[in-house]
């Protein structure tokens, strides 16, 4: 069974510019979770939906946007990007039939310069 | 506020010795856990979890101990091999909130398995 992709797996950006990142979760899940990892530190919650709804978010300015489609695939929004955004950005799907564990994915590099 | 912390950033044990990480927690209304384990440039693996009913669970080499008292839990890898060196990093939930899926990170130890 596919596990959850991420993609673009790199990314290079510019301050001030745009990125969407992309998530596909495991089949059958239909909860999706962003975290940003920063070197050196644990991943910090950024966004949970299930069934296409917010339904929690940490603490992050409202540059950070997120949505979930029909299919329950999801992306991560970022403007205006600022050179502290660099980091590893998680996506970890969840299985609601009974186990609490979330699966990660392999992560997007962002690189702002 | 560090919910969850993890005090040791690095560990090295003999391999066929056991490893012993620790972790802490603050929030008393955590109650599912779990241990990840990452290496460089991927994201983190599941290991094993624990729920805050019970004290100890087992998944092979690996075993989670929950001491609610203390807010303090534990994962034991026992042979440890050279495959276990990662960064290990302990999380923590608050379950009974359904469909509030933060999970609340430590900031990792780095286990070496020496030859």
């Amino acid at each position: 069974d596919a596990g959850v992709t991420q993609s673009p797996t790199h990314l290079i950006k510019t301050r001030g510019q745009h990125v969407t990142l992309r998530c596909s979760p495991i089949s059958g899940h239909k909860s999706v979770s962003w975290y940003q990892q920063v070197l050196g530190q644990g991943p910090q919650f950024i966004f949970q939906y299930y069934e296409k709804e917010e339904r929690g978010r940490g603490n992050f300015p409202d540059r950070f946007s997120a949505r979930q489609f029909p299919n329950y695939s999801s992306e991560l929004n970022v403007n205006a990007l600022l050179l502290g955004d660099s980091a590893l950005y998680l996506c970890a799907s969840r299985d609601f039939s009974g186990s609490e564990t979330q699966y990660f994915g392999p992560g997007t590099r962002l690189l702002v310069l | 506020d560090q919910q969850v912390k993890q005090n040791s950033p690095s560990l090295s044990v003999q391999e066929g010795r056991i490893s012993i990480l620790n972790c802490d927690y603050t929030n008393s209304m955590f109650d599912y856990f779990l241990w990840y384990k990452k290496y460089p440039a991927e994201g983190p693996t599941f290991l094993i979890s624990i729920s805050s009913i019970k004290d100890k669970n087992e998944d092979g080499r690996f075993t989670v101990f929950l001491n609610k008292s203390a807010k303090h839990l534990s994962l034991h890898i026992v042979p440890s091999q050279p495959g276990d060196s990662a960064v290990y990093f302990c999380a923590a939930s608050d379950g009974a909130n359904f469909g509030n899926e933060k999970l609340t990170f430590g900031t990792g130890t780095r286990l070496t398995i020496i030859p």
